[in-house]
């Protein structure tokens, strides 16, 4: 049974570019989150997507967007990036059926470097 | 604003002994609580979790408490192993499981052979 994985696991990129980073969610999964870790912190949240849509946002501005596919994968979009955008970004899926929800397991994260 | 306070960055403790690990939050919406341990170059693992109902929950070596009065949880590992050594992160939310949580800044436990 494959978890969450990521691509790719390390990135590095130049103030000013755009980055877009990919998550397969765990088999049987449909809703997608997205948290950002910066070094010494806890995951920060994001967003969360639900059916292809944006279901709950967190305080990121909007140089950060995502998408959610028919197969309830997902990718993370950064524009326009700054030096503080430099942190490990992590992927949760989990499932929510007939209103019940349950955990979110964590992929292994994407390390962002900018510079 | 730090909703959800890990106020120990690191604590070590003998192999065999019991680990406390502590966490505050300030938000009375919060509900639902997580625990989550995470290895180096690995996403974080659920561990443990506690709904505001409930004062304890117990996973074989693993057991949370909840003081909603005081707004304060532990996690109590006992007795502790050298694999117990990793990161971990208490987390919150308004609801169980699909709700955004929001995590503490973690505290280190290393385990002493």
């Amino acid at each position: 049974d494959a978890g969450v994985t990521q691509s790719p696991t390390h990135l590095i990129k130049t103030r000013g570019q755009q980055v877009t980073l990919r998550c397969s969610p765990k088999s049987g999964h449909d809703t997608v989150s997205w948290y950002q870790q910066a070094l010494g912190q806890g995951p920060q949240f994001i967003f969360q997507y639900y059916e292809e849509e944006e279901r709950q946002r967190g305080n990121f501005p909007d140089r950060f967007s995502g998408h959610q596919f028919p197969n309830y994968s997902s990718e993370l979009n950064v524009n326009a990036l700054l030096l503080g955008d430099s942190a490990l970004y992590l992927c949760a899926s989990s499932l929510e059926l007939a209103g019940a929800s349950y955990e979110q397991y964590f992929g292994p994260g994407t390390r962002l470097t900018v510079t | 604003d730090q909703q959800v306070k890990q106020n120990s960055p690191s604590l070590s403790v003998q192999e065999g002994r019991i680990s406390i690990l502590n966490c505050d939050y300030t938000n009375s919406m919060f509900d639902y609580f997580l625990w989550y341990k995470k290895y180096p170059a690995e996403g974080p693992t659920f561990l443990i979790s506690i709904s505001s109902i409930k004062d304890k929950n117990e996973d074989g070596r693993f057991t949370v408490f909840l003081n909603k009065s005081a707004k304060h949880l532990s996690l109590h590992i006992v007795p502790s192993q050298p694999g117990d050594s990793a990161v971990y992160f208490c987390a919150a939310s308004p609801l169980r499981g699909n709700e955004k949580l929001t995590f503490g800044t973690g505290t280190r436990l290393t385990i002493i052979p």
